[in-house]
């Protein structure tokens, strides 16, 4: 069974520009997830989808995020303009029914 | 407040001791999961256990051992006879409510290195 896959596994980028990333996750998953990590934390939700319909965006700091699951399955998560603080790791996540979630390897975002 | 410490930053230990990774919760669900994941150095989190806030009873997994205790909301991970392979950052989380995959809060996390 293919894992959660992201792309690009690296980005940089300087202050102001945007940036978008990809997450395809498990086939069948309905709950997909995108966290935010920064290097020394643990990782924070920035928003939850069922389906494609939003549950959690209540960590996203939407003058800048965005992120869409438009047919339900794969979803981009768009940083527009990046601030230093931006620089992370970003990671996608999926679940089935509810158990436990199962995560990417992450997209490290390094805004100069 | 929903909240996970791990108050152990960084803990190294030589190859086949014992380390226990400590874990200390809040929330006010009666219900609620409770999870360890490891992040090796290639980044990605990787699942080890999940339990409910009914279910008490530890469970050991190979070297791998978890105490969860509701008397003093703490989910400590033991790792028995540790190896070189165990060198990672271990978080513990938490996830409030009825739906195991629900806004999970994750800890700082502890990163453990394993000496050879």
């Amino acid at each position: 069974e293919a894992g959660v896959a992201q792309s690009p596994r690296y980005k940089i980028i300087e202050k102001r520009q945007s940036v978008a990333f990809w997450c395809n996750p498990i086939s069948g998953h309905a709950t997909l997830y995108w966290y935010q990590q920064i290097l020394g934390q643990g990782p924070k939700l920035l928003i939850q989808f069922q389906n494609n319909g939003v549950v959690d965006d209540s960590q996203l700091p939407k003058d800048r995020f965005s992120a869409e699951r438009l047919k339900g399955v794969d979803s981009t998560l768009k940083i527009q303009p990046a601030k230093l603080e931006d620089s992370a790791v970003y990671l996608c996540a999926s679940s089935h029914e509810g158990r436990e979630l199962f995560f990417g390897e992450g997209s490290r975002l390094t805004v100069l | 407040a929903q909240k996970v410490t791990q108050a152990q930053t960084e803990i190294s230990v030589v190859e086949k001791e014992d380390v226990t990774l400590d874990c200390v919760y809040e929330t006010r669900d009666t219900t609620y999961y409770l999870f360890w994941y490891k992040q090796p150095p290639s980044g990605e989190l990787v699942f080890l256990i999940r339990r409910n806030s009914f279910d008490e009873q530890n469970e050991i997994s190979g070297r791998y051992s978890w105490n969860f205790q509701k008397s003093t909301s703490s989910f400590n991970f033991t790792i028995t006879a540790s190896q070189v392979v165990d060198s990672a950052v271990y978080f513990c989380a938490l996830s409030p409510g009825y739906s195991s995959a629900s806004k999970i809060i994750f800890g700082s996390g502890t990163r453990l290195s394993i000496r050879p």
